[in-house]
């Protein structure tokens, strides 16, 4: 069965800190990771990919992944009120499909 | 910037009537996608589809659900006999070839089953 998992939150942070979202994944075969950024009714918005061991940065965003720990994270410096979302990580098994699994996501508040 | 499209934005049906949701995808992409998602719950894939077949499908795309491409262009995702618990919002999902498998996401269908 596999699995991604992602704490529910609320998880608030005041405007300019960094904001750590994390993820755990239960299936060794994944290899590529995705964060989407979801705002409330609307659908999931790509923010980066990781597929390599270590960090991938963006812009603010910063992508780790640790395969043996089976873990991934999505950080957000200098947060801004227009982050709060809720960010849903998802992880791809490389079978015919290509098919995304997410967590439930973590609803992200970034107080001004 | 290209995207990928969806249509009707919001579905209302009776329980038991068929639907028809569809979707445009990124014109150059060749992977497509149907997911949904239920008020408050994880986004679930339904199925993938490439080079006019099904390459994936969950268990919940059962015999009520079914795919195509008609045209160049379309990619509809039909439920039969609709159900109460059909309501959800369905996501259609494209991939081009030379990306590395990211797949970017129309703005959904909120299917509503009375």
């Amino acid at each position: 069965q596999k699995e991604v998992e992602q704490n529910s939150g609320p998880l608030s942070v005041p405007e300019g800190a960094i904001a750590s979202l994390n993820c755990t994944y239960s299936d060794r075969g994944s290899q590529s990771f995705f964060w989407y950024r979801q705002y409330s009714g609307k659908s999931p918005e790509l923010i980066m990919f990781i597929y390599s061991n270590g960090d991938k940065e963006d812009g603010r965003f910063t992508a780790q992944l640790n395969k043996a720990s089976q873990y991934v994270s999505l950080l957000i410096r200098d947060s801004q009120p227009s982050d709060s979302a809720t960010y849903l990580c998802a992880a791809m098994f490389n079978n015919a499909g290509n098919m995304l699994t997410f967590g439930g996501g973590t609803r992200l508040m970034v107080k001004p | 910037e290209p995207e990928v499209t969806q249509t009707p934005s919001h579905q209302v049906t009776q329980m038991g009537q068929e639907v028809i949701l569809r979707c445009v995808p990124i014109s150059n992409h060749l992977y497509f996608y149907w997911y949904r998602q239920i008020l408050g719950q994880k986004v679930e894939f339904l199925v993938s589809f490439y080079n006019n077949e099904i390459s994936e499908k969950s268990e919940i795309f059962d015999d009520q659900f079914s795919v195509e491409r008609p045209d160049g262009s379309n990619f509809t995702l039909k439920i039969r006999s609709t159900k109460l618990e059909d309501s959800a919002m369905y996501f259609c999902a494209s991939r081009g070839a030379s990306s590395y498998n990211e797949q970017f996401f129309g703005p959904g269908t909120r299917l509503t089953v009375l």
